[in-house]
This record gives structure tokens, C-alpha cells and sequence, in this order.
């Protein structure tokens, strides 16, 4: 079993719906819980960081994260074509590494 | 525009070449990470240095051999690589190695191995 979990996809909705991008972990050391946004031929880019339990927004999209079912979750609002990548989760704590998911492909059809 | 700068953008190398990537940031980070991706895979950790000291060597081969002149910039120096070693290599950083907090990338140097 990965560390952390996440659907592949590919994941294809209208524009203007709500999407929702989910990731699940197996170690309680976890403490700090990324979500990146990675255009093809691009590197990764900064999304949402969260520390420890709760929930964070930023315009658009809402970053949660439930230690006690270890799992985080990103919800992107008004979907737009422009949001259209792969989105990977990423998680740290205990060492200087990061753990990423899988990636999840998603495509915002106009 | 990304705030971690990499040079160049794409490398084409025959496998007895040697070539170099580079990377700089401006963000008073004092941890430095290389990367290398495949095609549809998340990012691998390959080097860490903290406070320009290697602290994390993920077995990489020998072939590549990482260098930090300094805070703010990072090498990669390569040498006698393999077709399998195409990819994107991916810089990143982050405030110290006490912080587990967030990494910020660059854009990636996309290498390919003739």
C-alpha cells in the first residue's frame, strides 16, 4: 500500500462545476498537507498548504484536511478551462521529504 | 513566473557528454531540492541540501553529481547518463531544514538522452 493515495483520474467536468480532488494517507506523521497544480511542460506550482487539521480558502479553492480519517481534499468553485492540469498532493512531517500522490488529470470542458 | 529559476529549459545530450543544470532562488530559502520526473508520475526526490550541505542522497547514481556554490543556487552535473535518464529535472526550495513546510519549484530543465 502508497503512502499516499490519490485517483489518477483522467477527471472531466463542464466548466463552472465544482470539482473535487481527494487524496488519502496511511502515516500519522503527517503534518503538513500540500496540494500543487502542475501545467503541462511546467513544474509543479504552489496551490494551498495547510498545517495540521482544518480547512483553508483562497479565492476559488478551499483546501481540508481530517487527521482523523487521514484525509485532504481540494474543492475548486466556478471551474474554469484556465484550471485545466494535473493536480498532485504532497505531504510532510518527521523528515525533509515530501510524499506525493499520483497526480490527478483534469480537464474543464468550456 | 516562478521565483525558482532553471537553466537551461531543454538539454539534448548524447550519453558521453557532460552538462550541467542550474538553479537559483532569491527567496532567502536555505534548503535546496533536485528532483527528476517521468511522464505522468509525481515528482522523485533525488538531493536535499540544507544550509549548502548534501543532507539527503536518495541513492542516486554516480552520473549525477549535485553541487551549491552557495544559498541561492543550485548545480546538477552530469556525466555518462543513460536514455533512461531523460526526464524532467525539477528544482525546488524551501525555508530551512527545521521547516517541513511547503517547497516551491521551478519550472525544470527537460532533459533528453540520445
Amino acid at each position: 500500500q502508497k503512502e499516499v493515495e490519490q485517483d489518477p483520474g483522467p477527471l472531466s467536468v463542464p466548466e463552472g462545476a465544482i470539482v473535487s480532488l481527494n487524496c488519502t494517507y496511511s502515516n500519522s506523521a503527517f503534518q503538513y498537507f500540500m496540494w500543487y497544480r502542475q501545467y503541462s511542460r511546467k513544474g509543479p506550482e504552489l496551490l494551498m498548504y495547510t498545517y495540521s487539521s482544518g480547512n483553508k480558502e483562497d479565492g476559488r479553492f478551499t483546501a481540508q484536511v481530517d487527521k482523523s480519517s487521514k484525509y485532504i481534499s481540494l474543492f475548486i468553485r466556478d471551474s474554469q478551462p484556465s484550471d485545466s492540469a494535473t493536480y498532485l498532493c504532497a505531504m510532510s512531517g518527521g523528515a525533509q521529504k515530501l510524499v506525493f500522490g499520483q497526480g490527478t488529470r483534469l480537464t474543464i470542458n468550456p | 513566473d516562478t521565483e525558482v529559476t532553471q537553466t537551461p529549459k531543454h538539454l539534448v545530450m548524447g550519453m558521453t557528454n557532460k552538462k550541467s543544470l542550474k538553479c537559483e532562488q532569491h527567496m532567502g530559502h536555505r534548503a535546496m531540492y533536485w528532483y527528476k520526473q517521468k511522464a505522468k508520475k509525481p515528482p522523485e526526490l533525488m538531493f536535499v541540501y540544507s544550509y549548502e550541505k548534501l543532507s539527503i542522497n536518495e541513492s542516486v547514481p554516480s552520473r549525477f553529481s549535485p553541487e551549491c556554490p552557495n544559498s541561492s543556487l543550485l548545480n546538477l552535473h552530469l556525466h555518462a547518463l543513460q536514455p533512461e535518464d531523460s526526464a524532467l529535472y525539477l528544482c525546488a526550495s524551501s525555508h530551512s531544514k527545521g521547516d517541513l513546510g511547503p517547497q516551491h519549484f521551478g519550472d525544470g530543465t527537460r532533459l533528453s538522452i540520445l
